[in-house]
């Protein structure tokens, strides 16, 4: 049973415009929900994360929106660059006896110039 | 500051040899995690560790698959006999001690294939 579903798999945006991804999810003791950025051959890197109890987060070009009743959070990439072309990876974390991170499954995006 | 580090990048193996991959966490912390990941897929949780104990090894297989962390050295994941369905990259995280255990920052990972 997938427990964050992720869309799209993958998005084209043109450069300057904006890369919407979104993660839904069903367990409601998650208590963290980061991204992730992955190029190609390497680890995934912390992006940015939040917090249920705040609605959204921005740092610079990259904002989380969050909706609790809904369980949906979103990740928006404002003025879209091509270095941002990557695989991105929502995630949610449970404190209450968990220390895993669960994945979604990912979205590639390119920015085309 | 140098950041989780894995060793091998690449390993490859042939059916029914053993692979042995390492990681080393970020200086000051002392939780790894192992994840898995296939083609196109996201990370699945495999073992988490403190040293020299095992905290949740949940998303490991029952056979085969074996996890530790040292007191002194790196944490190993070790696959026995391994298959071609083991061939994955393999990612290590850690994060600091006490209430950080969600901020898990990921090393480059051991990218293993099994001919």
């Amino acid at each position: 049973q997938q427990q964050v579903k992720q869309s799209p798999q993958s998005l084209i945006v043109q450069k300057g415009g904006i890369s919407i991804i979104n993660c839904a999810y069903e367990n409601t003791a998650f208590d963290y929900f980061p991204w992730y950025q992955q190029f190609p051959g390497k680890g995934p890197a912390l992006l940015i994360a939040i917090r249920p109890d705040v609605s959204e987060k921005k740092e610079g070009r990259f904002t989380i929106s969050f909706n609790k009743s809904a369980k949906q959070f979103s990740l928006h990439i404002m003025d879209s660059q091509p270095g941002d072309s990557a695989t991105y990876f929502c995630a949610a974390y449970s404190g209450a006896g968990s220390y895993q991170l669960t994945f979604g499954k990912g979205t590639k995006l390119s920015v085309i110039p | 500051n140098a950041g989780v580090m894995q060793n091998p990048r690449h390993l490859v193996r042939r059916r029914g040899q053993e692979a042995r991959l390492r990681c080393s966490p970020m200086k000051g912390h002392s939780h790894v995690y192992w994840y898995r990941q296939l083609p196109e897929e996201g990370l699945k949780f495999m073992v988490y560790l403190q040293k020299e104990n095992i905290i949740d090894e949940s998303g490991m297989p029952k056979e085969r698959f074996s996890a530790e962390f040292p007191k002194e050295g790196p944490s190993i994941l070790r696959i026995q006999q391994v298959v071609r369905g083991d061939s994955a990259a393999y990612f290590c995280a850690s994060s600091p001690p006490g209430t950080g255990a969600h901020e898990q920052y990921f090393g480059p990972g051991t990218r293993l294939t099994v001919t």
